[in-house]
């Protein structure tokens, strides 16, 4: 069966590290994003891309980069961890239209 | 002001009550709506999608939009515990970037 995947599950990382969190998707979905969610806030996206060699930015992006080398993959890089940036984050893909997103089963990020 | 705005409960309800999950939204250009769920410690899933305004029905839940009042509504029939879980409306204008409320954390109580 087709999947969403997210490693690691849970990471604990030093302030000023580089961190990068996997995301990898079986779907064939265009379309691939990455959310982080806080208490109060909800989901915010980070950034997303519609396809290989796209990216964009989203409405929290500072402090993070993403790279669209092939469909399955949207790997997801904090330059240098703070933080501010502990949180759940969560990888989604769809193929758009009336399909809405696939969510991964997210990673739980605590940056000390 | 967030573009999409969410009561974050809790909300309480016995088993087999009728639930109202609301939400409401300010960028008059969404033309999608959709509900997610999300259970603890798992990614949100995909509940009703709808497009512009209207109602629409799958089982227990029903969907409803009022564009004229940027209203965004879900009903729970018979609810019961397994409803219990964190629902999210989420709304996009088309180009699939979707903007999500902050959720609504509901508990049904056996």
């Amino acid at each position: 069966d087709a999947e969403i995947t997210q490693s690691p599950r849970h990471k604990i990382t030093e302030t000023g590290r580089q961190v990068t969190l996997a995301c990898h998707q079986t779907w064939n979905h265009n379309n691939m994003f990455w959310y982080r969610q806080d208490l109060g806030h909800g989901l915010r996206l980070i950034h997303y891309s519609y396809g290989v060699q796209d990216t964009n930015k989203g409405e929290v992006s500072d402090g993070y980069s993403v790279s669209r080398s092939n469909t399955e993959d949207l790997p997801l890089t904090l330059e240098s961890a703070a933080s501010s940036q502990t949180s759940v984050y969560f990888c989604a893909s769809s193929p758009g239209g009336s399909y809405g997103y696939t969510f991964g089963s997210g990673t739980r990020l605590t940056v000390v | 002001q967030k573009e999409v705005e969410q009561d974050p409960g809790p909300l309480s309800v016995p088993e087999g009550a009728i639930v109202s999950l609301n939400c409401t939204y300010s960028n008059s250009a969404f033309q999608y709506f959709m509900w997610y769920r999300q259970y603890s410690r798992k990614g949100p899933e995909l509940l009703m999608y709808t497009y512009s305004s209207g109602n629409k029905e799958d089982g227990r839940f029903t969907a409803q939009v009022d564009k004229s009042s940027k209203y965004i509504s879900l009903f729970i029939r018979d609810s019961q515990p397994s409803d219990s879980a964190t629902y999210l409306c989420a709304s996009h204008t088309g180009g699939f970037k979707t903007i999500f409320g902050a959720g609504t954390r509901l508990f049904v109580k056996a």
